[in-house]
């Protein structure tokens, strides 16, 4: 079964550290992996996608990594901030020729000053 | 520019009453979708719909669950004798071609409780 897990599911980090989220995925065979973050009561907005061929790509202080051989991948969040409090949420896509997008639950991030 | 919008955005309904929950997507995306995001879980797929195709209603948790979409734009997701279970975000996006590899906008999503 085609799954999505991220971890941690919720975590606290003072403002200016650095944190990272972790996403492991089972879906077959992979199309592209995103990062969102959905802010409360709001819907969720793009931040990274990410196909088979690339390993790395930033969007300002988010950084996210895949690595498809080991099916996961990571979202590196720099000199976090007050309005990073959010969920971040991984999504992978079948690369079947029609739609399947399967979501992670989701990790919290509380960021205190 | 206009993102995709929902409405209402919340909605209090007693169990066994129907509901309507309406989408405008961004103007000319031809692919729409339906989620629904319990608290505290991820989003669940519920349909998909692409241009004049059949829509993919794999979803749907039961009958009492059914979308449309008129002229290729607007959609209404449609609960008939709501339960409880039903309480939860229901979030509708879309995205400019078909399939899962382009980026879907999400509008702000239609908070249902079933009392």
């Amino acid at each position: 079964k085609n799954q999505v897990e991220q971890s941690p599911q919720s975590l606290i980090i003072l403002e200016g550290k650095n944190c990272t989220l972790q996403c492991n995925y089972t879906v077959s065979p992979f199309s592209n992996l995103r990062w969102y973050k959905q802010d409360t009561g709001r819907g969720p907005v793009s931040l990274t996608i990410m196909t088979f061929s690339e390993n790395t790509k930033s969007n300002g202080r988010y950084t996210a990594t895949l690595d498809a051989d080991t099916k996961q991948s990571s979202l590196h969040i720099t000199a976090s901030q007050l309005s990073d409090s959010a969920s971040y949420i991984c999504v992978v896509s079948e690369n079947t020729g029609g739609f399947k997008t399967i979501f992670g639950a989701g990790t919290r991030l509380f960021v205190k000053a | 520019g206009a993102g995709v919008s929902q409405s209402p955005s919340n909605k209090v309904t007693e169990k066994g009453k129907d509901v309507e929950l309406r989408c405008d997507p961004i103007s000319g995306h031809t692919a729409l979708y339906w989620y629904r995001q319990s608290l505290g879980q991820g989003l669940e797929f519920l349909i998909y719909f692409q241009g004049n195709s059949a829509p993919d209603k794999s979803g749907l948790p039961s009958d009492r669950f059914s979308a449309e979409r008129t002229g290729g734009s607007v959609s209404t997701l449609t609960i008939q004798r709501t339960q409880q279970e039903d309480s939860a975000v229901y979030l509708c996006a879309s995205s400019g071609v078909a399939g899962g590899s382009y980026e879907q906008y999400f509008g702000p999503g239609t908070r249902l409780t079933v009392t």
